[in-house]
């Protein structure tokens, strides 16, 4: 069965620096594969999704993902942390048949940015 | 446009008492879908619905726990005979189904529900 693998719950970031999440996947079949943001009393939001076009994926806010079939990963970057990433990160994939969608959810990555 | 919406957003009940929770999706958006997310925990699915049928509960962890959506569009999850265990914020996420496994789901805020 499709699944996840967030490491690591906590990052902690300085403003300005590098924003790198890791996602790793398992999947029988070709992956479609989410990253969602939730900020804090908010539901979950999409920052991007893979769905076996371009391997580099662009998102909002300025975040970006590079899916690599022979590490099986999908991760989450940003060249620069803003104050306004804090945020938990979800990465997820799809385990449905066709016309269903549902999915399969790591466990998430706690981001604090640093001043 | 309005997004998905969830009520209550808090319930706080007593052991063994019968909880309901209600989803209103995004207008038009056929699929909906509901998850759990205990606390530390990504959201695990739970039931999917396409239309007015449950397409796919094999997420639901036992008999106490029921979902429907009769008229195609508000869903409401329903708790019997709760648990501490089912203490947990419930999400409820709808999509257009246009292409399936592609598909982006639209979240709402949840429901947190705690059981004393």
């Amino acid at each position: 069965a499709q699944s996840v693998t967030q490491l690591g719950s906590h990052v902690s970031v300085s403003e300005g620096a590098l924003v790198l999440l890791r996602c790793n996947y398992s999947s029988s079949v070709p992956p479609y594969l989410f990253w969602y943001v939730q900020y804090p009393n908010q539901g979950l939001q999409l920052l991007l999704k893979y769905t076996s076009a371009a391997t580099l994926v662009k998102g909002i806010n300025g975040f970006e993902a590079e899916f690599k079939k022979s590490e099986t990963s999908f991760h989450l970057t940003k060249p620069s942390a803003h104050m306004s990433d804090a945020a938990e990160y979800f990465c997820a994939v799809s385990r449905g048949d066709y016309g269903n969608n549902r999915l399969a959810f790591g466990k998430g990555n706690q981001v604090v940015v640093i001043p | 446009g309005a997004g998905v919406s969830q009520t209550p957003s808090n319930k706080v009940t007593e052991k063994g008492k019968y909880v309901e929770l209600r989803c209103d999706p995004i207008s038009g958006h056929t699929a909906l879908y509901w998850y759990r997310q205990s606390l530390g925990q990504g959201p695990e699915f739970l039931i999917y619905f396409q239309g007015t049928g449950a397409a796919d509960d094999s997420g639901l962890p036992n008999d106490r726990f029921f979902a429907v959506r009769p008229e195609g569009s508000v869903s409401t999850l329903k708790i019997q005979r709760t648990e501490r265990g089912d203490s947990a914020v419930y999400l409820c996420a709808s999509s257009p189904r246009t292409s399936g496994r592609a598909d982006t789901q639209y979240f709402g805020p949840g429901t947190r529900l705690t059981v004393l």
